[in-house]
């Protein structure tokens, strides 16, 4: 379906650390940085990292990013409640010559 | 604060032209050399790019929809559309609008719109 892999659903207890991964090939995230988005159900999507690893201004440093190769992955740690949505990851694409994104994971703070 | 809107019909009937326009505030749509881009979630499925333009009317397209797609700017008004033809059920969607950034090496979408719900029905 989707161009980029991840999991549809990740869940942890509040305090908790959780990571979502983000899997590519070559011509993506194998070649190209990647962002991670945000998504809570009826608003607007937020970048919330973009090269690879940058935190926008006003995002806290719970959130962390990284890649290896042509997957990547997103840490959240000290989780807490409203940390609860959709995240989804994105990488420029050199076949497509434009944006591709993964299918998006669920977080769900038990 | 950059924020963006998306307006248009919710209903479209199959073989006619989805029209979409994504109004800016906080921001003049000309300043920083940012692109306008429209981004796609059909049912079930993930985000897909559709197309982005530069405010002096530069576009890029996915190749994927690039025979039934134009996107355009005003800048006067500050907003951006999106026309697509030919639709069939398979482009019920919400659409997002979004602003495209470039930094020294990469990009992000770093504003959306709340997205519209488009169906694509008889």
């Amino acid at each position: 379906q989707s161009v980029l892999t991840q999991p549809p659903s990740a869940s942890g207890t509040p305090g908790q650390r959780v990571t979502i991964s983000c899997s590519g090939t070559s011509p993506n995230i194998g070649s190209n940085t990647v962002n991670w988005y945000r998504q809570v159900p009826g608003t607007a999507p937020k970048l919330l990292m973009y090269n690879d690893n940058q935190r926008p201004s006003g995002v806290p440093d719970r959130f962390s990013a990284s890649k290896s190769g042509a997957s990547a992955s997103l840490t959240i740690s000290g989780l807490q409640s409203e940390d609860e949505a959709d995240f989804f990851c994105a990488a420029w694409d050199d076949s497509l010559n434009g944006p591709v994104f993964g299918g998006g994971t669920k977080l769900t703070v038990l | 604060q950059v924020q963006l809107q998306e307006s248009g019909p919710g209903l479209v009937k199959p073989s006619q032209t989805l029209s979409l326009t994504c109004s800016v505030s906080g921001g003049s749509i000309i300043s920083g050399g940012h692109y306008w881009s429209w981004i796609r979630q059909r049912p079930g499925k993930g985000l897909e790019w559709i197309g982005y333009i530069f405010y002096r009317g530069t576009t890029h397209y996915n190749p994927s929809l690039l025979s039934r797609l134009s996107i355009s700017v005003d800048t006067f008004k500050n907003q951006f559309s999106l026309k697509l033809n030919s639709v069939t059920a398979a482009d019920t969607a919400v659409y997002y609008c979004a602003r495209y950034v470039t930094y020294s090496n990469g990009w992000s979408f770093d504003y959306w719109g709340l997205g519209a719900l488009v169906t694509v029905s008889s």
